[in-house]
Parts: C-alpha cells; sequence; structure tokens
C-alpha cells in the first residue's frame, strides 16, 4: 500500500532555532498534502494545506511566518518550524492525497514529536 | 462551518463486550466521513470511511459504522472487543478542497478494555 515518510521521528532543539520536517509520499505522488499538529491527549488539529508549486493554505489562527511549508516536488513537503519556543513542542503529523481517476485516499504519515527546550 | 463532536472522552468496556463510540457531524453538503484509530506511538491508521451509498460501512478489524444522515451521526460498533483495540479513536469528516479534501478530526474517544 501506499505510504508516507516523515523525518525526522523526533527532534529535540534549542529555544530560537528552526527545525525542519520533511514528509514524503514513497510510491505516488501527491499534489496536496496537509499538516496537522497533535497536543497530548488532544485531538489533530489541521495547520495548513500544501499544495505543489504554490502558495500553503493555512488555517485561521496558524502563523504562516511561523510555519514555513514548501513543496517542492509532487513526493515532498516540507514543514520549517522558525524560532522555535517550547509552546511550539508538539507532535506534528503530515497527510498526503493519492487521487487515482475520481478515487481519492488520504495517507497519514507517523508523525514528528518536537521538543523545544 | 464544519465540525465533529465525539461526546465521549473516555469509555472502558469488557474484552469480548460489545462497543459504539459515538460521532456527529455537522457539513453543509454530503459528507465523506471517516474513522481512524490511534494507538500509543503509533500513526493514523483508517478504520473505515463512508463517501457514498450503503449507509452500513464494514471495515477492519471486525469495526463498521452507521451513517445517518437524519441524526447527523456516524457511529462505530463492534460486536466484540479485543484488549489489542485499546487506543484512541477519532471520527473524522472530509471538506472538499480544490481536488482533494482536508480532514477535520473530532476531539478523539479513548477506549480502554477491562480483562
Amino acid at each position: 500500500g501506499a505510504v508516507v515518510s516523515q523525518h525526522p521521528s523526533r527532534v529535540i532543539c534549542k529555544s530560537g532555532t528552526s527545525v525542519k520536517i520533511e514528509c514524503r509520499s514513497l510510491d505516488f505522488q501527491a499534489t496536496t498534502m496537509f499538516w496537522y499538529r497533535q497536543f497530548p491527549k488532544q485531538s489533530l488539529m489541521l495547520m495548513a494545506t500544501s499544495n505543489e508549486g504554490s502558495k500553503a493554505t493555512y488555517e485561521q489562527g496558524v502563523e504562516k511566518d511561523k510555519f514555513l511549508i514548501n513543496h517542492a516536488s509532487l513526493t515532498l513537503s516540507t514543514l520549517t518550524v522558525t524560532s522555535a519556543h517550547p509552546e511550539d513542542s508538539s507532535f506534528y503529523i503530515c497527510s498526503a492525497i493519492r487521487l487515482a481517476g475520481q478515487q481519492e485516499t488520504q495517507y497519514f504519515g507517523p508523525g514528528t514529536r518536537l521538543l523545544v527546550l | 462551518a464544519q465540525s465533529v463532536t465525539q461526546p465521549d472522552i473516555h469509555i472502558t468496556v469488557s474484552e469480548g463486550a460489545s462497543l459504539e463510540l459515538r460521532c456527529n457531524y455537522s457539513y453543509g453538503a454530503t459528507p465523506y466521513l471517516f474513522w481512524y484509530v490511534q494507538s500509543p506511538g503509533q500513526g493514523l491508521q483508517l478504520l473505515l470511511k463512508y463517501f457514498s451509498g450503503d449507509t452500513l460501512v464494514q471495515g477492519i478489524k471486525g469495526f463498521e459504522a452507521e451513517f445517518k444522515r437524519s441524526q447527523s451521526s456516524f457511529n462505530l460498533r463492534k460486536p466484540s472487543v479485543h484488549w489489542s483495540d485499546a487506543a484512541e479513536y477519532f471520527c473524522a469528516v472530509g471538506v472538499r478542497y480544490s481536488s482533494a479534501s482536508k480532514i477535520i478530526f473530532g476531539s478523539g474517544t479513548r477506549l480502554s478494555i477491562r480483562p
């Protein structure tokens, strides 16, 4: 089946540094990917929609300058948390849309756990 | 605006007992509906989905869900739970976005299994 990978799986960084998280669709092309964050024992909150070759669309309340998204190819989207602070510590999950004719399937990555000290 | 409500934060059932997890949605059009499961330290796994057609949907691991338009509900059921079913369950609605659907998740229901 289709697989979506994320790298790294976990990262610890110092406050003020930037962290890049990669999301890859391994055996299919994805023009659309999504980024979510999940706080402990809470639900997934959609952050933004990543569109290949164009700017990402951010959900209300998500700072686009804080969370930079680049969808440079049909198999890769990156999320960069700029000037990270402890409150950015969270579990970040991406998903990728696989289109086969009219059939659309969304596959989720395993997530990246970010801890900002 | 579209939303998903899971009224039960935490449910505990005995192993072998039946299970029903509640989900209500709010969406103006015909919804795409999903149930996902997330085990500790694991990624999201799709249990089942409803796009159209038969309102009773069969999924993996013996789960099923029934779409009831009149009640705006999509409850998840399993006739006999196993200890391995202990996990977090998320109901979700797909919102059509251009050529793909973005998924809005409910708050989740944590399922514990009593031996």
